[in-house]
C-alpha cells in the first residue's frame, strides 16, 4: 500500500545528543514536511521541501536539519541546539499544489 | 499569511447527539480548506476537503462542512455521533499556489456514553 512510514515510533535523547528522525513515503509525491505537535498547540511547520535538493525553514526550524536527497526520503535531525525536543513529531507528504497532506503515524521524542 | 482559528479547544457530547466544530480562517482571495482527525498516537487522517465548488462538502464517517465566505468559516457538523467519533480534530487551510497548511490549535471531542 501507499502511504508514508516514521521510524523509530519512540526515540529517546540523551543530553547533548543528536537524533535522526526517518520518514519515507512511496506515494511519488514532490513535496516533504515535518510538523511538531505540542499539546494544545497545534502543528508547528519546521522544515518543508518542494522538490529534490531544496528545502525552506518553516515557523521553528531552529535547533533543527534536514536533508532531501531522494524524493521518498526527509529525514529531520534534531540537534542538540534544540533545548526543548520532547514533542510528537508529523512528517508529511502532498502532490500538487492545494492538495491535500498525506501523514505518517509519527515518533515520539522524549529526553532521557 | 493565512490564519486558522479553532473557537473550542474541547467539546464534549453524549452518543448519538449532534456535533459542530467550528473553525475560522483569515479571508483570502482563494483558499482551500481541510477537516483532519488525530487519533491517540496516531498522525493525521483526512475527513474532507473544499477546493472549489459546491459549498457543502461531504467527507468520511458521517462528517460534512460547509464552506462560508462570507463569515471565513468552514464548520464541521455530523448529526449522530458514537463512541468512536472521540479523537482530535483539526481544521487547516492553504491560500492560492502554496503547499504549506496552517493548522488551527485542534478540538478534542469527547462522545459520552
Amino acid at each position: 500500500d501507499g502511504g508514508i512510514t516514521q521510524s523509530p515510533k519512540y526515540l529517546f535523547r540523551k543530553e547533548g545528543q543528536n537524533v535522526t528522525l526517518s520518514c519515507e513515503q512511496n506515494l511519488n509525491h514532490d513535496a516533504m514536511y515535518w510538523y511538531r505537535q505540542d499539546p494544545g498547540q497545534g502543528l508547528r511547520l519546521i522544515y518543508y521541501s518542494q522538490i529534490v535538493n531544496d528545502f525552506q525553514k518553516g515557523d521553528i526550524a531552529e535547533g533543527y536539519s534536514v536533508s532531501r536527497e531522494k524524493k521518498e526520503s526527509f529525514p529531520l535531525t534534531v540537534t542538540s541546539a534544540q533545548k526543548n525536543p520532547t514533542a510528537f513529531y508529523l512528517c508529511a507528504s502532498s502532490g500538487a499544489p492545494n492538495q491535500p497532506q498525506h501523514f505518517g503515524d509519527g515518533t515520539r521524542l522524549s529526553i532521557l | 499569511a493565512q490564519s486558522v482559528t479553532q473557537l473550542d479547544s474541547q467539546v464534549p457530547v453524549f452518543e448519538e447527539a449532534p456535533v459542530e466544530l467550528r473553525c475560522n480562517y483569515s479571508s483570502s482571495v482563494s483558499v482551500y480548506l481541510f477537516w483532519y482527525v488525530q487519533y491517540p498516537n496516531q498522525g493525521l487522517q483526512l475527513l474532507l476537503k473544499y477546493l472549489s465548488g459546491s459549498t457543502l462538502v461531504k467527507g468520511i464517517n458521517g462528517f460534512e462542512a460547509e464552506f462560508n465566505k462570507s463569515q471565513t468559516s468552514f464548520h464541521l457538523r455530523k448529526p449522530s455521533v458514537h463512541i468512536s467519533d472521540t479523537a482530535e480534530y483539526f481544521c487547516a487551510a492553504s491560500s492560492g499556489s502554496a503547499r504549506q497548511l496552517t493548522f488551527g490549535s485542534g478540538t478534542q471531542l469527547t462522545v459520552l456514553p
